[in-house]
């Protein structure tokens, strides 16, 4: 079965420092990839997504995330966190049907 | 100018009684999802529908009843309300299913029964 797995429930870091989100998917074929945030008490909007072409992708809010098909990831960084970017992060996968699956989410604490 | 609008943003019941949901998108999408999220933030699909027609029904509970009565809304009833259905329930919508196509979320219902 077609699955997404992110790698550390809670991710806290310090303002200022490296954000980095782990996600791995299991499937012999390279799925569609993306990455929602979630704020409190709102809904999933898209951070950025992969589909074909350059591996490196660039978001919104100063997010990025790599497709590595040789490690099946689709990891989530950003150089510097800020306190507005504390907030829930999904990684999605999605095939040429009718299935988008999330991955359980990451809750991102930044300290001050 | 709201994308994805739902109705009511809370809704507190008791057990046993019927309520619905309601959704529409002004984003011209033919494919709309139900989706319910737990206490743990997890993401489950429910339903999804294309032009109207059910494509995806998840293993949900008969009690859990999607209505299209167009491509713009897709709305959700739930039967004999129990207290496990108590989650934040999220529609969504997207141009077509599947494949590249992202998924546009409306802000939530979070149902509370007690």
């Amino acid at each position: 079965a077609q699955s997404v797995t992110q790698l550390g429930s809670h991710v806290s870091v310090s303002e200022g420092a490296l954000v980095l989100l782990r996600c791995n998917y299991s499937s012999s074929v390279p799925p569609y990839l993306f990455w929602y945030v979630q704020y409190p008490n709102q809904g999933l909007q898209l951070l950025l997504k992969y589909t074909t072409g350059a591996t490196l992708v660039k978001g919104i809010n100063g997010f990025e995330a790599e497709f590595k098909k040789s490690e099946t990831s689709f990891h989530l960084t950003k150089p510097s966190a800020h306190m507005s970017d504390a907030a829930e992060y999904f990684c999605a996968v999605s095939y040429n049907n009718n299935d988008m699956r999330f991955g359980a989410g990451t809750r991102l604490t930044v300290k001050p | 100018d709201t994308a994805v609008s739902q109705t009511p943003k809370y809704l507190v019941t008791q057990m046993g009684n019927d309520k619905s949901i309601k959704c529409e998108q002004n984003l011209g999408h033919d494919t709309m999802y139900w989706y319910k999220q737990d206490s743990k933030k997890f993401l489950k699909i429910m339903f999804s529908y294309n032009n109207k027609e059910l494509i995806i029904n998840e293993t949900v509970p008969n009690r859990f009843s999607p209505k299209s009565p167009d491509k713009a809304h897709l709305n959700l009833h739930i039967n004999s309300l129990e207290l496990g259905d108590s989650a934040v329930y999220f529609c969504a919508s997207s141009l077509a299913p599947g494949g590249s196509y992202e998924q546009y979320f409306g802000p939530g219902t979070r149902l509370t029964v007690t």
